[in-house]
């Protein structure tokens, strides 16, 4: 099984800052299979990114996504109100499907 | 507009079965792959399952597998979850989602808003 971990647990930020979530796979990702969700309290998650790096329908471009094999970055250039949230990794190259433990946006 | 509406959850002894049901409209359903993914309250979220659009492939995580069937019926545009002997550590809110492509080794791009399990005595 791929583990993924993701740092840091949370991010302290303000509004217009840049932040920067990681998530180390503990081993190779097939084809870059790499995926990142936002998922706000109460709420389902949404898809964000797709193949380490493609922005879904309607993500709008502050959120980027980069890395291969075992590294990988999630990046929000500048921080919208709308943002603060909680950020999943998952894994969808090899079974099981695995999701990162998660990385909590918060206002500063 | 793609949605899905889970439905069939609730509060169930430890040992018994449950099935949930996922109805999906907005797209040619049987093109897709589906699969269920839960959340523990308080938890991160655990891929469940995954189902191709034929219905031919399925795949179980292991903390499921022999305890938990996926199903859909392409007519009724319907993904299923049986659940049975279930486990206090089965509580969660358990979420269907479309896959990108036809198999389910792909992310997830549309959710359903998910449905409380909560398994206890």
């Amino acid at each position: 099984e791929i583990v993924l971990t993701q740092s840091p647990g949370t991010l302290s930020l303000s509004p217009g800052e840049r932040a920067t979530l990681s998530c180390r796979a503990s081993q190779s990702v097939s084809s870059n299979y790499l995926a990142w969700y936002q998922q706000k309290p109460g709420q389902a998650p949404r898809l964000l990114i797709s193949g380490t790096s493609f922005r879904a329908t309607g993500i709008p471009d502050r959120f980027s996504g980069s890395g291969s094999g075992t590294d990988f970055t999630l990046t929000i250039s500048r921080l919208e109100p709308e943002d603060f949230a909680v950020y999943y990794c998952q894994q969808y190259g090899k079974s099981p499907l695995t999701f990162g433990g998660g990385t909590k946006v918060e206002i500063k | 507009e793609v949605q899905l509406l889970e439905s069939g959850g609730g509060m169930v002894q430890p040992g018994g079965s449950l099935r949930l049901s996922c109805a999906a409209s907005g797209f040619t359903f049987n093109i897709y792959a589906m699969g269920w993914v839960r959340q523990a309250p308080g938890k991160g979220l655990e891929w469940v399952s995954g189902l191709s659009g034929g219905g031919a492939s399925t795949d179980y995580a292991d903390s499921v597998k022999g305890r938990f069937t996926i199903s859909r019926d392409n007519s009724k545009n319907t993904l299923y979850l049986q659940m049975n002997s279930l486990r206090v550590e089965d509580t969660a809110v358990y979420y269907c989602a479309k896959c990108k492509g036809g198999t389910c080794y792909s992310a997830f791009d549309y959710w359903g808003p998910g449905t409380l399990v909560t398994v206890s005595s």
